[in-house]
């Protein structure tokens, strides 16, 4: 099994839909979790945070369910702008060259 | 946000010659770490360090080598360029928290 895990689409959402992302990551003991937001030929680049009790920045939420080992990424009121690929980051304690990355979904947000 | 500058953006060299990509970071943190990025693979480290004189290996980083002489540099070369190393290559800097901020990347094309 992979050490994180994403489903790579591509996710073809109309404009104003409401889509989701799930990533499954392998340590349960895992800390850390982000997801970076990534254009094409860009670099990544922080979206947000994931936290344990869950976390909203404006269309966007992250939720953590430890218990079945994923996190997720809620974006509503889908944009143009939103088109991207949006990788999974998962850091286990010990060090940050442990930091693992998704190889990322990719979400098109069509008109 | 810390300014990690990367060089050259875009590189082609040819099989067997060392190549150098450069990473200067302005923030003066001592966490920096080089990433290759390959359809499929995701990002995947190559080395990294976590101060002067300090350099580690990462998961892929035969064929690799870095050096740290002072805090705002790592750069990284390729000792005998090959076709396999044709990739797009990011220098990341550890930031607040376990946060990574890349530089915009450089295009590596092996011929």
């Amino acid at each position: 099994r992979k050490e994180v895990e994403q489903d790579p689409g591509p996710f073809n959402v109309p404009e104003g839909a409401t889509v989701a992302f799930n990533c499954t990551y392998s340590n349960s003991a895992s800390q850390s979790f982000f997801w970076y937001r990534q254009d094409c030929r860009k670099e990544p680049k922080l979206l947000m945070s994931v936290y344990s009790s869950g976390n909203e920045d404006g269309r966007f939420t992250a939720q953590l369910n430890r218990a079945s080992q994923y996190i997720s990424l809620l974006i509503r009121d889908s944009k143009l702008s939103d088109s991207a690929t949006y990788l999974c980051v998962v850091n286990p304690s010990g060090g940050y060259q442990k930091v693992t990355f998704g190889t990322g979904t990719k979400l098109q947000v069509i008109p | 946000d810390a300014e990690i500058t990367q060089s050259p953006r875009h590189k082609i060299t040819e099989t067997g010659r060392q190549v150098t990509l450069a990473c200067h970071q302005t923030w003066n943190h001592n966490n920096m770490f080089w990433y290759r990025q390959d359809l499929g693979h995701g990002l995947r480290l190559i080395h990294y360090s976590y101060g002067v004189h300090d350099t580690n290996k990462g998961e892929v980083s035969d064929g690799y080598s870095v050096s740290r002489s002072n805090t705002e540099d790592l750069p990284l070369t390729l000792e005998s360029a090959a076709s396999s190393q044709t990739s797009v290559y990011f220098c990341a800097v550890q930031g607040s928290g376990n946060t990574i901020y890349f530089g915009e990347g450089s295009w590596l094309t092996v011929v």
